[in-house]
């Protein structure tokens, strides 16, 4: 079975642009998490959904990240415009919400160097 | 106040060895899962284990046991047995269901490397 599915796998962009991180879930999960990870902070929870809404989304920096969820296989996140303090590795990760302790499951992550 | 504290330094094991690693949580929750996830080098995010806060018995999962001491806040991963593979970033995280609430709150981790 296919797991979760992020692209691109490496990004590399330059301060300004506007970048868009891609995500597609387990087949049959309705719970999408999006985390960030910086030696720094370690691994931070963004935004979550449940069934394509939104539900949690403070752990978002500021205006400047956005995330949709348009359907339960698709989800995007957004950076517009990104900075360099941006740079992280940003995964995706999917679960059953309602499923006992919902072990969430991730994607390979995206790696994004803003320069 | 952190709600999961790895603080070990980097480990190291001999190939065939048993290792534990650390990991304390804090809690007012009385209903909470603790999760183990691996990362190696190459950064993908593995799941190991989860333990739930009213199971009885200690989790295991093939070479994969987590210690669960409820009246400590401990639940450390013990690894039996450690191969070359088990080098990695460990990290342990924690749901706290109040509220089913689904987000998980992950401790900084411990990198363990095996030695052959």
């Amino acid at each position: 079975d296919a797991g979760v599915i992020q692209s691109p796998r490496h990004e590399v962009t330059e301060m300004g642009q506007e970048v868009t991180l891609r995500c597609k879930p387990i087949s049959g999960h309705n719970s999408l998490f999006w985390y960030r990870q910086t030696m720094m902070r370690g691994l931070e929870l963004l935004i979550y959904f449940n069934n394509n809404v939104p539900i949690d989304d403070s752990g978002m920096p500021e205006d400047r990240f956005s995330a949709k969820m348009p359907n339960a296989s698709f989800s995007t996140l957004k950076i517009q415009p990104s900075e360099p303090r941006d740079s992280a590795v940003y995964f995706c990760a999917s679960t059953i919400y309602g499923s006992g302790w919902e072990t969430q499951y991730f994607g390979p992550g995206t790696r994004l160097l803003v320069l | 106040a952190q709600k999961i504290t790895q603080t070990q330094p980097g480990m190291f094991v001999q190939e065939k060895e048993a290792v534990t690693l650390d990991c304390t949580y804090d809690t007012s929750d009385p209903s909470y899962g603790l999760f183990w996830y691996k990362q190696p080098s190459s950064g993908e995010m593995i799941f190991l284990i989860y333990q739930g806060s009213y199971d009885q018995q200690n989790a295991t999962e093939g070479r994969y046991s987590l210690n669960f001491q409820k009246a400590r806040k401990s639940a450390n991963l013990v690894i039996s047995a450690s191969q070359l593979g088990d080098s990695a970033m460990y990290f342990c995280a924690m749901r706290e269901l109040t509220g089913a609430n689904s987000k998980l709150t992950f401790g900084k981790g411990i990198t363990l490397s095996v030695r052959p």
